[in-house]
């Protein structure tokens, strides 16, 4: 079955920081990878998907993540992040068949000034 | 604008009652799904749909039914056989359930229990 690991529950930083949120999944097939990012009480947003091609993706919002396969992981990144990013990020796997999404357990971005 | 509808934004939820969580999209997609959201746990699928009067069972479904007479449709009842209801509940949909798709999420139902 597969698996998404968001190791980091809470990631604090100072505006205009760079920041990295981490994701590695584990699958036995080909996947698709999403991120997406829930404001507080809100639904959630796709923020980008991987789905073949170009290993770096770019999203909304200034964030691009990078798959890699061999570490089986799809870190966001974003180089300087703004109060405005304060949410939480869910990194999400797609394989086969039908989409039944598999998420992680989220990391919530903590933007200070 | 299209989009996603939930309603109510909370709902109370007394012991041994059934509630019904309302879901519509006018986005005109085929596939819609019911998450269920508890803090540090991300989100478990219940139930989705493909397509009008079909649907599948979830990572989570027990105490939960569900059904989809119409495209744009979907209500999720919480049952007296769920004991632990007390959750966020997401509603989404995407165009035919690729597994490429982008699900498009309404903006959740809060459930408490009194």
């Amino acid at each position: 079955a597969q698996s998404v690991t968001q190791l980091d529950s809470q990631v604090p930083v100072f505006e205009e920081a760079p920041v990295e949120l981490r994701c590695n999944y584990s699958s036995s097939v080909s996947v698709y990878l999403f991120w997406y990012v829930q404001y507080p009480n809100q639904g959630l947003q796709l923020l980008l998907k991987y789905l073949s091609g170009s290993t770096l993706v770019k999203g909304i919002n200034g964030f691009e993540a990078e798959f890699n396969k061999s570490q089986t992981s799809f870190h966001l990144r974003k180089p300087s992040v703004h109060i405005s990013d304060t949410a939480e990020y869910f990194c999400a796997v797609s394989d086969q068949g039908f989409q039944k999404l598999v998420f992680g357990t989220g990391t919530r971005l903590l933007v200070s000034p | 604008d299209g989009g996603i509808t939930q309603s109510p934004k909370y709902l109370f939820r007394k012991e041994g009652q059934n509630v019904t969580l309302s879901c519509e999209q006018n986005l005109n997609h085929d596939a819609m799904y019911w998450y269920r959201q508890d803090p540090g746990q991300g989100l478990r699928l219940i139930y989705y749909s493909q397509i009008v009067n079909d649907f599948q069972k979830g990572d989570i479904a027990e105490g939960y039914s569900v059904s989809r007479e119409k495209k744009e449709s979907f209500p999720l009842t919480v049952t007296s056989a769920q004991k632990n209801p007390t959750a966020f509940y997401l509603c989404a949909s995407s165009i035919s359930g690729g597994r490429d798709e982008t699900q498009y999420f309404g903006p959740g139902t809060r459930l408490l229990v009194l």
